[in-house]
């Protein structure tokens, strides 16, 4: 069983849509969640970044933590084409990294 | 602030060459990280780098090496390389060792393809 498991899509929604991406984790050592964003040809960006069970709102991001269900999601409100690219989450327990494979989206104008 | 820069950003190879990457981190950053990603496997963990000593590796064969200068600098080094070496390598800086409790950056990546 991998450590961080995300679904991979793809995912294709309506401009304006609400997205809702997912990673359960099995290691309850992490302590860190992370999500990033990869566009096609680039690096991954660092989206969104928490330490602790709740929601973190960064304009039209919101990242949700849930510790006990050991689940995080990324929200995105009114979806643009923009937003189109692989978002992947990531997790620390403060030694290394693990990340998930990623959710390939794509958001139709 | 200067973002991480890895050089080159395409490579082209021929099977068992060998081949060497560079990644500067962000200006303070002492924890240089290497990612192989693929389209199958997504990121994979090479090694991590710290005060240049290698702290963490991942599961990769001998053939896959890295090091890092006293400014942090990182090199990445490939030896004989296999057709299933094609792939994005990514590095990553953060401040503290194994992320610690900050974030990483990532580079704009290096494409190796091996032909």
């Amino acid at each position: 069983q991998k450590e961080v498991e995300q679904d991979p899509g793809p995912l294709s929604v309506p401009e304006g849509a609400i997205v809702s991406l997912n990673c359960t984790y099995s290691n309850s050592a992490f302590q860190y969640f992370m999500w990033y964003r990869q566009y096609s040809r680039k690096g991954p960006e660092l989206l969104m970044y928490t330490y602790s069970s709740g929601n973190k709102e960064d304009g039209r991001f919101t990242a949700q933590v849930d510790k006990s269900s050991k689940y995080i999601s990324l929200f995105i409100r009114d979806s643009q084409p923009s937003d189109s690219a692989t978002y992947l989450c990531a997790m620390n327990t403060g030694n290394q990294f693990y990340f998930g494979t990623g959710t390939s989206l794509t958001v139709i104008p | 602030k200067a973002g991480v820069t890895q050089t080159p950003r395409y490579l082209i190879k021929t099977r068992g060459q060998q081949v060497t990457l560079s990644c500067s981190p962000i200006s303070g950053h002492r924890s240089v990280s290497w990612y192989q990603q693929t389209p199958g496997q997504g990121l994979q963990f090479l090694f991590e780098y710290f005060s240049e000593t290698q702290r963490n590796k991942g599961n990769f064969p001998g053939r896959f090496s890295g090091r890092q200068f006293s400014n942090s600098r990182s090199e990445m080094n490939v030896s004989t390389l296999e057709l299933g070496d094609s792939a994005l390598y990514l590095c990553a800086s953060s401040l503290g060792l194994g992320g610690g409790k900050t974030e990483a950056f990532f580079g704009q990546g290096t494409r190796l393809t091996v032909v």
